[in-house]
């Protein structure tokens, strides 16, 4: 049972390039989400998706895009990296609300 | 908009002293709230959550949390810590919309 899996690992960008970063969930898990990790500042939320078909905003939406292609899979993209965007960022799912969420491995960016 | 304070940024402790991390939540309606932790190098880990009922909420390793709903409080204790309790500890709340924040964190660092 592979949970949560995120690809890529790691990822250098230059300023300006886009990239996906994908996630697949194998439990039949309702929402989904996108985290960016940063020191001091915790887990962000970026967007979630609380249903297959839904998508929503969280905390720093801002130079990302995301799409639930279905109900395993939310992608996170970004159209034109900026430095600012160097982060660690984690996949997420959920079952129902208020149950435990499961990560994925997690994906170290760095934009130069 | 519902927003997680954690006001301790890091705490160091003896073995055997006790704990108590603070988390403060702002929100009006109804909640579910949750403690992880992060070990160095590792994925975030459930220690308890609170849905309904008992506001005493016991979790994994000794720890517990209570949830104050007058003072929007859901702080996390262990009577005696231990070495291997050194992590990162991140408070987390989720509304109706299934949208989850977590909190900035708080680094735990025990001394043998």
């Amino acid at each position: 049972n592979a949970g949560v899996t995120q690809t890529p690992k790691f990822q250098v960008l230059k300023t300006g390039q886009s990239m996906t970063l994908q996630c697949a969930q194998d439990m039949n898990h309702n929402s989904m989400y996108w985290y960016r990790q940063d020191p001091g500042m915790g887990l962000r939320l970026i967007y979630y998706s609380a249903s297959e078909g839904t998508t929503d905003k969280g905390e720093v939406p801002n130079g990302y895009n995301v799409s639930r292609l279905n109900k395993r899979e939310f992608s996170l993209r970004l159209e034109s990296a900026a430095p600012s965007q160097t982060s660690v960022y984690f996949c997420a799912s959920q079952r129902e609300r208020a149950e435990k969420l499961f990560f994925g491995s997690g994906t170290q960016l760095s934009v130069l | 908009a519902q927003s997680v304070s954690q006001h301790n940024h890091h705490v160091i402790l003896s073995e055997a002293a006790s704990l108590e991390l603070g988390c403060n939540y702002s929100y009006g309606g109804t909640v579910n709230l949750f403690w992880y932790v992060q070990y160095p190098g590792q994925h975030l880990q459930l220690l308890l959550k609170y849905f309904s009922g008992d506001p005493l909420v016991k979790g994994i390793k000794g720890f517990e949390a209570e949830f104050i709903k007058s003072k929007f409080s859901f702080n996390l204790r262990k009577p005696s810590v231990q070495w291997s309790d050194t992590a990162e500890y991140f408070c987390a709340l989720q509304t109706g919309a299934n949208n989850l924040f977590f909190g900035t964190g708080t680094r735990l660092t025990v001394i043998p």
